[in-house]
């Protein structure tokens, strides 16, 4: 069955250092895979997917993840964190076919002035 | 942009209660999704539903039931509320005429206790 490990259940980054978020996945073909962040108390926004083409992908508010087949990973980067990113995020794996997301159980950011 | 509204953010109800929970989007999409968010847990899959008047269980469909009758709309109903449903509720919708097929899109969620 396919599932997705966060490994971090939470991560505290000083403002102004670089941020990687893990996600592994367990599929054996090219999954869909997709990163969410959730602010508190909201719903969940799209940051970035990967679905074909160039395996380092850009998102919004400067995030970018990189799909690592040989590792079944597809981590989270970001150069240099604003308090403003202080949230949850999600990792989100699926096949082509199917319409079901499978979720990571997230990582909660936590940033330090 | 894809839109999709619950009709509470915040909800409070006494065991028992039939309680009705309602999701609207407007980019007709296909596919709309019901899910429960609780600390440590993640998301977990309620129900689904590919069409009108369709719909499939998802992981913790017990106690739950849904309903469909347009395809902008997709409501939860909790027949008989209980303390343990108490928890965050998301709905989310895709569309699979479009790559990636199964990106889905979120409303804000609503936040329900039972008490």
């Amino acid at each position: 069955a396919q599932s997705v490990t966060q490994p971090d259940i939470h991560i505290t980054v000083s403002e102004g250092a670089s941020l990687e978020l893990r996600c592994n996945y367990s599929y054996g073909a090219t999954p869909y895979l997709f990163w969410y962040v959730q602010s508190p108390g909201q719903g969940l926004q799209l940051l970035l997917k990967y679905f074909s083409g160039d395996t380092l992908v850009q998102g919004i508010k400067g995030f970018e993840a990189e799909f690592k087949r040989s590792q079944s990973s597809f981590n989270l980067r970001k150069p240099s964190v604003h308090w403003s990113d202080a949230a949850e995020y999600f990792c989100a794996v699926a096949e082509k076919s199917n319409y079901q997301l499978i979720w990571g159980a997230g990582t909660k950011l936590i940033i330090k002035p | 942009d894809v839109k999709v509204t619950q009709s509470s953010r915040y909800l409070v109800k006494r065991t028992g209660e039939k309680v009705f929970l309602e999701c609207v989007q407007d980019m007709d999409h296909e596919n709309m999704f019901w899910y429960r968010q609780d600390p440590g847990l993640g998301l977990r899959l309620i129900y689904f539903s590919y069409d009108v008047k369709m719909k499939e269980k998802g992981d913790i469909p017990e106690g739950y039931s849904v309903s469909r009758e347009k395809k902008e709309r997709f409501s939860l109903i909790l027949e008989s509320a209980s303390t343990n449903q108490t928890s965050m509720y998301l709905c989310a919708s895709s569309s699979p005429l479009a790559e990636p097929y199964n990106e889905q899109f979120f409303g804000p969620g609503t936040r329900l206790t039972v008490l």
